[in-house]
């Protein structure tokens, strides 16, 4: 089954400070995209940062950043100097090879001031 | 360039009725895919249009349908809503809908069955 598990439903981070939001997925294909979307309350999903599973690479953009374990089948997300603004709900999503779309559960992140 | 929009943005609706949701992509993009959010199932794919054609499905009865027309534009229809029905349906759309194409998102419509 191709299934996409963000184990942390909810993440606190102090302002200023670095937050990791966990992902993991299942599949048996070998070539595949990552997505982090970011759903703020009460706006529109937009994306965050991806990665193609053929590159070793971890993608960065400025203060996000992704550590990919193909193997582990891991994919988290990491957020340096949090700001207020990035208070949202995160989905991790996966697009496999029939162009199907699968999204984790969701982690609410909290920034404290 | 305008994003995606959906109208409209708040439904209500009682069980067994139908409705129609529409959903107008950023200019150029011909993909357009079907989500629909709750908070107990999260994010499911419900289908995808390119071309006027649909191109992939979830798993949702046969009472979600859809369809795009030839300006990339597309509707969702529900028939015989149900209570379960009740949800954000978001739609997202993209150049040419390939897996590599980040999807924009539009900011959805809420549909309450009652």
């Amino acid at each position: 089954a191709q299934t996409v598990t963000q184990s942390q439903p909810e993440m606190s981070v102090q302002e200023a400070e670095t937050v990791t939001l966990s992902c993991t997925y299942d599949t048996s294909e070998s070539d595949y995209y990552l997505f982090w979307y970011k759903q703020p309350p009460s706006r529109q999903m937009i994306l965050v940062i991806r990665q193609e599973a053929y590159k070793q690479q971890n993608a960065t953009e400025n203060r996000f950043s992704v550590n990919f374990q193909k193997a582990a089948k891991s994919f988290s997300l990491k957020i340096s100097d949090s700001q207020l603004g990035d208070a949202a709900m995160y989905f991790c999503a996966c697009r496999y090879n029939n162009n199907d779309m699968r999204f984790g559960a969701g982690t609410r992140l909290t920034v404290k001031p | 360039k305008a994003g995606v929009t959906q109208t409209p943005r708040y439904l209500i609706k009682t069980r067994g009725q139908q409705v129609t949701l529409s959903c107008s992509p950023i200019s150029g993009h011909r993909s357009v895919s079907w989500y629909q959010q709750t908070p107990g199932q999260g994010l499911q794919f419900l289908f995808e249009y390119f071309s006027e054609t649909q191109r992939n499905k979830g798993n949702f009865p046969g009472r979600f349908s859809g369809r795009q027309f030839s300006n990339s534009r597309s509707e969702m229809n529900v028939s015989t809503l149900e209570l379960g029905d009740s949800a954000l349906y978001l739609c997202a759309s993209s150049l040419h809908g390939v897996r590599e194409e980040t999807q924009y998102f539009g900011p959805g419509t809420r549909l309450l069955v009652l």
